[in-house]
């Protein structure tokens, strides 16, 4: 057990482009989360899947935000068109998900942190 | 609008003092977290709390809930330096699946 990974950890962009970040979930985890996380705050729930199927969404997400999980192990989130306020950490979780209870903690990834100039 | 508050924001100790924190949340929730951050590092959860009147405890650390009030606490025994960290609650709003909903968290320095 390697634990959550992300890649990239640091990526610098120019407005306007597209991004994409990859997370590697710890391997018998069915459940993964992405959040966005801005200095001096709490992370910010964007989406999870259980297995493959993305169950929920933000309300809140832009439409130039889509994640992925084709085969329910990895998982990507593209920023499209990105704008300076896209800027923040973008953290993945992963969690035991067969019912509530304890096997529900999320474990972390390092996170990538997105710079647009 | 669901909120999650925490307070206090920001917090000095002294080692060997004992001090709470809070989480007050807006929305009915059995399910309620307690994570720690370091300084540019990712989250580390600390406790699950499940049901009214739960109590969990590791170390120098007790979380415990009240669903009633909506009132999760982080009770902190005799500080030490390693403690310095940021800590957020987080609840599931039990009409709303399973998103968490995190507080603006609470920085705390232990100061020898």
């Amino acid at each position: 057990d390697t634990g959550v990974s992300q890649n990239p950890r640091h990526k610098i962009t120019k407005r306007g482009q597209n991004v994409t970040f990859r997370c590697d979930p710890i391997s018998e985890h069915n459940r993964l989360y992405w959040y966005r996380q801005t200095l001096g705050q709490g992370p910010e729930f964007l989406t999870y899947f259980q297995n493959e199927a993305q169950l929920e969404k933000s309300r809140l997400l832009s439409d130039r935000f889509s994640a992925e999980r084709p085969k329910g192990s990895f998982s990507t989130l593209e920023i499209q068109r990105t704008e300076q306020g896209d800027s923040a950490m973008y953290l993945c979780a992963s969690s035991l998900g067969w019912r509530r209870g304890p096997q529900e903690t999320q474990y972390f990834g390092p996170g990538t942190r997105l710079l647009v100039l | 609008e669901l909120k999650v508050e925490q307070n206090p924001l920001f917090l000095s100790m002294q080692e060997g003092k004992n001090y709470t924190i809070y989480c007050n949340y807006s929305t009915t929730s059995d399910r309620l977290y307690w994570y720690r951050q370091d300084p540019g590092k990712s989250l580390e959860s600390l406790f699950v709390l499940l049901s009214n009147g739960a109590v969990k405890q590791e170390g120098r650390l007790m979380a415990s809930l009240d669903t009633k009030a909506r009132l999760s606490t982080l009770h902190i025994t005799a500080a030490v330096h390693d403690l310095s960290a940021t800590y957020f609650c987080a609840v599931v709003p039990s009409n709303t699946g399973n998103q968490f909903y995190f507080g603006t968290g609470t920085s705390l320095t232990v100061i020898p």
